[in-house]
């Protein structure tokens, strides 16, 4: 499968743990994505790269968030003293940038639930 | 700030029917729109994407229209199936470019045989 992979699927955790989620994108793709969706919501911006630089940060990244993409492949999200508030699921998406209509290719998604 | 409703929340159909499903935006300047499906607990399939320039795509059974003027778009979904059963998303891209996606709250569909 070349599609958008991210792991784990699923993360269950007590209140002030450290989480990590990590995203595989498709091969050729040099933007990646996260984003946030909260139960009957729609997803909400949270950051993107384009290779291994970080270009932009919503203001729902709080200080606790951190993202990286140490290579310009895969990326990985950490969720530092977690909070009952962060229980959402986490998706990612890639896109290239040669390719001018933008469009986006989401995973699957990693769900937190925070205890 | 751009905001992005969908109307209706939720539609429950029986199999067959043609139906539409609505999306409108508050700031005309857009750079495209993406329609995407969810199925329950799973991440996002895209479904078409709609070029500002264009007025409309097609794919299958699915047809999605643009009208920038207006701030709306529309899925129209023919001869519904129980297997079209999922939540239609759609999200704007801003004009200054895809680095992110402003999503609607989605329409939850459900086809019953």
């Amino acid at each position: 499968d070349t599609g958008v992979s991210q792991n784990p699927r699923h993360k269950i955790t007590k209140r002030g743990q450290n989480v990590t989620f990590r995203c595989d994108p498709i091969s050729e793709h040099n933007r990646l994505y996260w984003y946030r969706q909260t139960l009957g919501q729609g997803p909400e911006f949270l950051t993107y790269f384009q290779n291994e630089a970080q270009l932009e940060k919503s203001r729902l990244l709080s200080d606790r968030f951190s993202a990286e993409r140490p290579k310009g492949s895969f990326s990985t999200l950490e969720i530092q003293r977690t909070e009952q508030g962060d229980s959402a699921m986490y998706l990612c998406a890639s896109s290239n940038l040669g390719v001018n209509t933008g469009e986006l290719f989401f995973g699957e998604g990693s769900r937190l639930t925070v205890l | 700030k751009q905001e992005v409703t969908q109307i209706p929340a939720a539609l429950s159909v029986p199999e067959g029917e043609n139906l539409v499903l609505n999306c409108s935006f508050t700031d005309s300047a857009i750079y495209n729109l993406q329609w995407f499906r969810q199925d329950p607990g799973k991440g996002l399939t895209s479904l078409l994407l709609i070029q500002s320039s264009q007025r409309e795509q097609t794919s299958g059974r699915l047809n999605a229209s643009l009208d920038k003027s207006s701030g709306r778009s529309t899925l129209y979904i023919a001869a519904s199936q129980p297997g079209d059963s999922a939540t239609y998303l759609c999200a704007v891209h801003p004009p200054e470019g895809y680095n992110k996606l402003i999503f609607g709250a989605g329409t939850r569909l459900a086809v019953h045989p």
